[in-house]
């Protein structure tokens, strides 16, 4: 298994440009999610999605689209790059729990570097 | 929401030197995870322990759910065992807060050879 991948590694955009940051995970896991980091600080959440069709929005939602159009996909869209949006972005998947099982380990790509310029 | 308070912020050791990081946190959780951030920036699971105590190699972890808090054993530490250790708990609410984790500030921990 890859696990979690992501895609590109690192990325440099001016101010206004869109683009889209990859997540693919092999793992069928139905619960995936977008956090952000920025320096210093742990990581926030800024969209999610329960499975296939479904995605919400998180702490820090505002200059992101999401979707999930199958389960092992879940691109995050910058519309028009700003500034502050310069970050490392994680990607994480995990089980939803079913029946008796509470699992609900989360797994994390290796980040994609953001500088917006 | 969630506080989650990690302490210390920071720890210098020598190797071989013994260490306990802790995690409090504000409210009852379905999930706490135990995160070691490497110098390249990947985030490597360390343990799933929303409560109980488990073992790995070196590493061992506490979580005392009904107290709210959580901790982090390294013992016998090494260069390698450098970088940011996060705690983060998902909100045991339940529904609206499946799979919001919410991540403490982190140890940043050096050992030096």
């Amino acid at each position: 298994n890859a696990g979690v991948t992501q895609t590109p590694k690192f990325q440099v955009l001016k101010t206004g440009q869109s683009m889209t940051l990859q997540c693919a995970q092999d793992m069928n896991h139905e619960y995936m999610s977008w956090y952000r980091q920025d320096p210093g600080m742990g990581l926030r959440l800024i969209h999610y999605s329960v499975g296939a069709g479904i995605t919400d929005q998180g702490e820090v939602p505002n200059g992101y689209n999401v979707s999930r159009s199958t389960t092992e996909d879940f691109p995050l869209r910058l519309l028009s790059a700003a500034p502050s949006q310069t970050s490392v972005y994680f990607c994480a998947s995990s089980f939803l729990p079913w029946g008796a099982s509470s699992y609900n380990e989360q797994f994390f790509g290796p980040g994609t570097r953001l500088t917006v310029l | 929401g969630i506080q989650v308070e990690q302490s210390p912020p920071d720890l210098i050791l020598q190797e071989g030197a013994n260490s306990t990081l802790r995690c409090n946190f504000s409210d009852s959780v379905n999930n706490l995870q135990w995160f070691h951030q490497n110098p390249w920036g990947q985030l490597i699971n360390l343990f799933y322990i929303p409560s109980g105590t488990k073992q790995n190699g070196r590493l061992s972890a506490t979580t005392v759910a009904t107290e709210r808090y959580s901790l982090l054993y390294i013992s016998s530490s090494q260069t390698t065992d450098s970088g940011v250790y996060f705690c983060a708990v998902e909100l045991g609410a339940g529904g609206t807060s499946y799979g919001k984790l919410t991540f403490g500030q982190g140890t940043i921990l050096t050992v030096h050879p």
